[in-house]
């Protein structure tokens, strides 16, 4: 199956720092990459889409000025968490289908954020 | 967003089959039906999808009411590494972009 990388797996950031997560679809093009955020016992919940050559689109209530997404190529996608707070901590996970209209995403391994 | 309700927590023994429901009663036409589960620590895995007609893989089966308001994912034979959160998703088509709108899923316990 596909594979998609995400690093670093883990960080921890000073408060009021910007820390930010590449993820990469390592065997195939990805124009499109999705980013979750999951706390602790509770399920994704969808951020962003990243589409390669054009603006993110964010779901309601996630500030795009916060959390800046670049999708620069077709197998790198970035997010950064700008002046990170301690509320921020969580656990950041990407996906891409392998086409546009593939039924399957795969999915990062994840991205665990710590802001002391 | 279509939203999906499953229970919070399921226990089943290793080696005997699991039935996990799902409710999805605001499902629309298109929308695909999908399993991911996940395990401690790790990105969420694909299992299975389908429309309206069950669907058989290596991993699971899934069994779709003919209402499409429902459906179960089955485990023919559990193992303890089958212990893991397991979601059920509607792909939804949102201002043109296929989207999977996650649940709270079901906890998954396998004992020996």
């Amino acid at each position: 199956g596909a594979v998609v990388s995400q690093h670093p797996s883990w960080v921890i950031c000073k408060s009021g720092t910007s820390v930010k997560i590449e993820c990469r679809s390592l065997d195939f093009q990805a124009t499109t990459m999705f980013w979750y955020r999951q706390f602790p016992k509770q399920s994704l919940m969808l951020m962003a889409t990243s589409n390669e050559g054009s603006k993110a689109t964010y779901e309601q209530g996630v500030e795009k000025d916060k959390f800046l997404i670049n999708h620069a190529s077709l197998t790198l996608s970035t997010l950064t968490v700008t002046s990170a707070h301690p509320e921020d901590s969580s656990f950041y996970i990407c996906s891409a289908p392998r086409h546009h209209q593939s039924y399957e995403q795969y999915f990062g391994p994840g991205t665990r954020l710590t802001v002391t | 967003d279509a939203k999906t309700t499953q229970p919070n927590s399921m226990e089943s023994n290793e080696e005997e089959p699991v039935h996990l429901p799902c409710n999805h009663s605001t499902i629309s036409g298109t929308d695909y039906i999908h399993w991911y589960r996940q395990l401690p620590s790790q990105g969420p895995e694909y299992v299975i999808h389908g429309l309206t007609s069950n669907v058989n893989n290596r991993m699971a089966s899934l069994a779709i009411a003919e209402d499409r308001k429902s459906s179960t994912l089955i485990l023919h034979r559990a193992t303890l590494r089958d212990a893991a959160v397991y979601y059920c998703i509607l792909r939804v088509l949102i201002q043109g972009a296929q989207k999977l709108v996650f649940g709270q899923g079901t906890r998954l316990t396998i004992n020996p």
